[in-house]
């Protein structure tokens, strides 16, 4: 069966960065994508960016551009999300989901929780 | 602000049906599939409705999906205290090269 394993919950400071995993298992990686979506604490979903199984071309949401980084290993089907210079309003549980061709479909990572405190 | 508009909220009794909708443009919704999303407190979303109109494996036939335009409807018919919770559409937005999510709608059923 299907399945998207996350990685741990983080705590933070302001100005740093965080990498979170996302261990897909249950199908052929490189024949899907991947999205991240994230919600802040009392808001809505969040699209924060797209990475391709098969050949890593990625599309980042535009507010994050610059910030996030997403990669895979295809040889462990894991996908990352890496988010720099890290502020509060950073604090979120950030999911991980296999795409329907962009958009999120209907296998999700159990979420990490990302927390940015002083 | 969210690039699909959705009501804040509904609400129905038990039994009782409810649409919920979602507004967009021609760059999102009106050429792109839309799916709809149940999100629950403390677990992760759940898909409804894939491709405008189609139903997940165990996804009962209570929900149903409908595009038309720039606008889609998510249908829950048979209101259950269970499905209390926020529902939110997303889709594809070729212009911004980006995935789009309405702000999302709180169902109470009352």
């Amino acid at each position: 069966q299907v399945q998207l394993v996350q990685s741990g919950a983080e705590v933070k400071k302001p100005g740093a960065s965080v990498k979170v995993s996302c261990k897909a298992s249950g199908y052929t990686f490189t024949n899907y994508g991947i999205n991240w979506v994230r919600q802040a604490p009392g808001q809505g979903l969040e699209w924060m960016g797209w990475i391709s199984g098969y050949n890593g071309n990625t599309n980042y949401a535009q507010n994050l551009q610059g910030r996030v980084t997403m990669t895979t290993d295809t040889s462990t089907s894991t996908a990352f999300m890496e988010l720099r210079s890290l502020r509060s309003d950073d604090t979120a549980m950030y999911y991980c989901a296999r795409a329907n061709v962009y958009t999120p479909g209907g296998y999700w990572g159990q979420g990490t929780l990302v927390t940015v405190s002083s | 602000q969210s690039v699909l508009t959705q009501p804040p909220s509904v609400s129905a009794a038990p039994g009782q049906k409810v649409t919920i909708s979602c507004s967009g443009s021609s760059s999102n919704i009106g050429n792109n599939y839309v799916f709809w999303y149940q999100k629950l407190p403390g677990t992760a979303p759940k898909l409804l409705i894939y491709d405008n109109n189609k139903r997940p494996s165990g996804i009962p036939d209570r929900f149903s999906g409908s595009k038309s335009g720039t606008s889609a409807t998510l249908g829950i018919t048979g209101l259950q205290t269970g499905d209390e919770a926020d529902y939110y559409c997303g889709t594809w937005d070729g212009s911004l090269s980006a995935g789009v999510f309405g702000g999302g709608t709180k169902l109470t059923v009352l």
